[in-house]
C-alpha cells in the first residue's frame, strides 16, 4: 500500500458527459501529480501541483483541468469525454516539488463507451 | 520535444544480472533520471533515482555515462517475482516529466 488513495477504481461514462477523479496524497506529501496511461500512448504526464499550486503541465489536453484542495487532496476534471479518453488514470504524491520519488495509487480506470 | 526510447522487451534468468538501458536526449547535468517498477492492475513503484553517475540502492543501481545520452537500470541477482514492466522517467528542468515506453522484464526459472 502506497499511501496514495484513489477513488473511483472504476468509472464507465458515456461520451459526452464529465467525471471528477479524487486523489488523497500520503500523509505529509505536498505535491500531487496526475498521469494517463493508455496502450497506445503509454504513461503521460498531466500535471502536477504542490502546495496548492499549479507547478507543471504536460500532454494535458483543455478539456481536462486539476486542482489540488487546502486539505491537499485533489481531483482531475475530464470533460466533454470521448472514447480516446479511456485510460488508466493515476495519482502520485511526493514531499517536494521537484523530486520524482513519487508514491503512486493504484489508479482510476476510466472507460468511455 | 524530448524522445525516451527503452527495450521493449528482455529475457532473463533467475540469478542473473539485469541492465536496462533508456536513452534519452538533451539531459542537462541536473536532470533527473527515475526508474518505476509496474506490475499489472498496479501503479508504478519507485526502484531508484538520480542525476549523477552512479547510484546505488538496496535493490538497484542507476548508472549515467559521461555524455549523459542514456541511463541504465541495473538488478542484481533477478528472481521469478522481478517479472514486472520498467519505466524510466526523465525530469527536465525540474518541471517536465516523461516517461519511456517501459521494458518487460520476463524472469524465467
Amino acid at each position: 500500500d502506497s499511501g496514495v488513495t484513489q477513488t473511483p477504481k472504476h468509472l464507465i461514462t458515456a461520451t459526452g458527459q464529465r467525471v471528477t477523479l479524487r486523489c488523497s496524497p500520503r500523509s505529509g506529501d505536498l505535491s500531487v501529480y496526475w498521469y494517463q496511461q493508455s496502450l497506445d500512448q503509454g504513461l503521460q504526464f498531466l500535471i502536477q501541483y504542490y502546495n496548492g499550486e499549479e507547478r507543471a503541465k504536460g500532454n494535458i489536453l483543455e478539456r481536462f483541468s486539476a486542482q489540488q484542495f487546502p486539505d491537499l487532496h485533489s481531483e482531475l476534471n475530464l470533460s466533454s469525454l470521448e472514447l480516446g479518453d479511456s485510460a488508466l488514470y493515476f495519482c502520485a504524491s511526493s514531499v517536494g516539488q521537484g523530486v520524482t520519488e513519487a508514491f503512486f495509487g493504484q489508479g482510476t480506470r476510466l472507460t468511455v463507451v | 520535444l524530448a524522445k525516451t526510447t527503452q527495450p521493449i522487451s528482455m529475457d532473463s534468468y533467475e540469478g542473473q544480472e539485469v541492465n536496462i538501458t533508456c536513452s534519452h536526449n538533451n539531459i542537462a547535468t541536473n536532470d533527473y533520471i527515475t526508474w518505476y517498477q509496474q506490475f499489472p492492475s498496479q501503479g508504478p513503484r519507485f526502484i531508484i533515482q538520480g542525476y549523477k553517475t552512479k547510484v546505488t540502492n538496496e535493490v538497484a543501481s542507476l548508472f549515467i555515462p559521461a555524455d549523459r545520452k542514456s541511463s541504465t537500470l541495473s538488478l542484481p541477482r533477478v528472481s521469478l517475482s522481478d517479472t514486472a514492466v520498467y519505466y524510466c522517467l526523465v525530469l527536465y528542468n525540474f518541471n517536465k516529466f516523461y516517461f519511456g515506453s517501459g521494458t518487460k522484464l520476463n524472469v524465467k526459472p
